[in-house]
């Protein structure tokens, strides 16, 4: 049984950083490919980053020179780096997993997802 | 990127009716093309992949078609808990991967 929890999330001014992160329980984690989904209140989803096996990484425009994605194949945890928080970065953040299969990013894990609020 | 546009934005629908949502995308995306199912307060459930595969554990009234720009999702017998919030997603062109914006189905 994939289990993904996340966890970090929280209330920040903006312009203050968060770092999210996402334990994966499952037997193997370090040749999955994962992103981070976020959903603004009452809003769709987004994709945020991207990270593989082997390091390859992409942001959303959205995103990008603000935060990082990273891995710890050993801790089998999913990071992200949140700096420079605007108030359209307020979202649940969703740590999301592939399957084995190698056969497209479609995402059929997920974690609970974790608040993030960016306020003054 | 790839825009992915849903319709209608919302379905009102009686127990045991069928629906059809459509998705269109700006460009080709094969047959890439997943649909997810979010009730309020839960976290996305991946329905559908590779534009017609049913994902483990999702019940047969729940069926995919298409390729290229044009999918639909189709839920036949509407039962009580398929009132939700259904989602398109391409992964062929990527990076971005790309969302659509979302069809409510409602009951009537």
């Amino acid at each position: 049984q994939v289990q993904l929890v996340e966890s970090g999330g929280g209330l920040v001014r903006p312009g203050e950083s968060l770092r999210l992160s996402c334990a994966d329980s499952g037997f193997t984690f370090s040749g999955f490919y994962m992103s981070w989904i976020r959903q603004a209140p009452g809003k769709g989803l987004e994709w945020v980053s991207y990270i593989n096996s082997d390091g390859l990484i992409f942001y959303a425009d959205s995103v990008k020179g603000r935060f990082t994605i990273s891995r710890d194949n050993v801790k089998k945890s999913l990071f992200l780096q949140m700096n420079s928080l605007r108030a359209e970065d307020t979202a649940v953040y969703y740590c999301a997993r592939e399957d084995n299969t190698r056969s497209g990013h479609y995402l059929p894990y997920w974690g609970q997802g974790t608040l993030v609020t960016v306020s003054s | 990127e790839t825009v992915m546009t849903q319709s209608p934005a919302t379905l009102s629908v009686s127990p045991g009716e069928s629906a059809t949502l459509s998705c269109r995308a700006s460009q080709s995306v094969g047959t890439s093309l997943a649909w997810y199912q979010q009730k309020p307060g839960q976290t996305p459930r991946l329905l559908i992949y590779h534009a017609s595969t049913r994902a483990t554990g999702i019940p047969v009234r729940f069926s995919g078609r298409g390729s290229g720009t044009e999918f639909t999702l189709t839920i036949t017998s509407l039962q009580s808990e398929d009132f939700a919030v259904y989602y398109c997603q391409q992964y062929l062109n990527w990076p971005p991967w790309t969302f659509g914006q979302g069809t409510k189905v409602e009951i009537k």
